[in-house]
């Protein structure tokens, strides 16, 4: 099974400070994308990425950006943390050719204080 | 623009009873639509989908239903079980201009079932 890890659970930050949140997916996944899930709001697309070094931006990608300098890897950045972007943040991970159905990891909580 | 809407956000269901969760769309290019299950802490799964060429995809206890004239598309479960209470998230898959897949999802309706 395809295992998509998010390096932290919990984070709390400060308003203000950039805040690195990682990815890592141990199966060769071309695809890769950062959600953020909220009440009532469901879960909104930031970013992705179909192959290394490549990035897209999705529906709410203001105050964040990406890196993916491996394949297996993608960061997303708040590049100045603010309390509107204390979230659930939850990355994926899909095959080229795998139209439908992406594996999760299982989330970050993002508190900005 | 909200594309893909879940309008329910809570469903209380007696246990052994059916399910029902309902998800409508306003983009006609999905070609694609996809229903996830998540549990607190944890990420969402992949439950069942269903192509736009199809009407109805059945697995297991689990039918999903596709109306594209009225665009609209539900979540059957028969019969509900304790086990079967999270939140459900509609998703719908298009194309984009450089030819990735992308997923739209859903508000989210938290199924709960009760003994």
């Amino acid at each position: 099974d395809v295992k998509v890890t998010q390096s932290s659970r919990y984070l709390v930050k400060r308003t203000g400070e950039k805040v690195f949140l990682e990815c890592v997916q141990d199966m060769d996944h071309e695809n890769m994308f950062w959600y953020r899930q909220d009440p009532g709001l469901g879960l909104r697309l930031i970013y992705f990425s179909y192959d290394v070094k490549m990035k897209e931006k999705g529906d709410i990608p203001e105050g964040y950006s990406v890196s993916r300098e491996k394949k297996e890897r993608f960061s997303l950045i708040l590049e100045s943390a603010s309390t509107n972007q204390t979230s659930m943040y939850l990355c994926a991970s899909k095959t080229e050719d795998g139209l439908y159905g992406y594996t999760f990891g299982s989330g970050t909580r993002l508190t900005v204080v | 623009d909200q594309q893909v809407k879940q309008n329910s956000p809570s469903l209380s269901v007696q246990e052994g009873r059916i399910s029902i969760l309902n998800c409508d769309y306003t983009n006609s290019m999905f070609d694609y639509f996809l229903w996830y299950k998540k549990y607190p802490a944890e990420g969402p799964t992949f439950l069942i989908s269903i192509s736009s060429i199809k009407d109805k995809n059945e697995d297991g206890r689990f039918t999903v239903f596709l109306n594209k004239s009225a665009k609209h598309l539900s979540l059957h479960i028969v019969p509900s079980q304790p086990g079967d209470s999270a939140v459900y998230f509609c998703a719908a898959n298009r194309a984009t201009w450089e030819g990735a897949q992308k997923l739209v999802f859903g508000q989210g309706t938290r199924l709960t079932i009760n003994p």
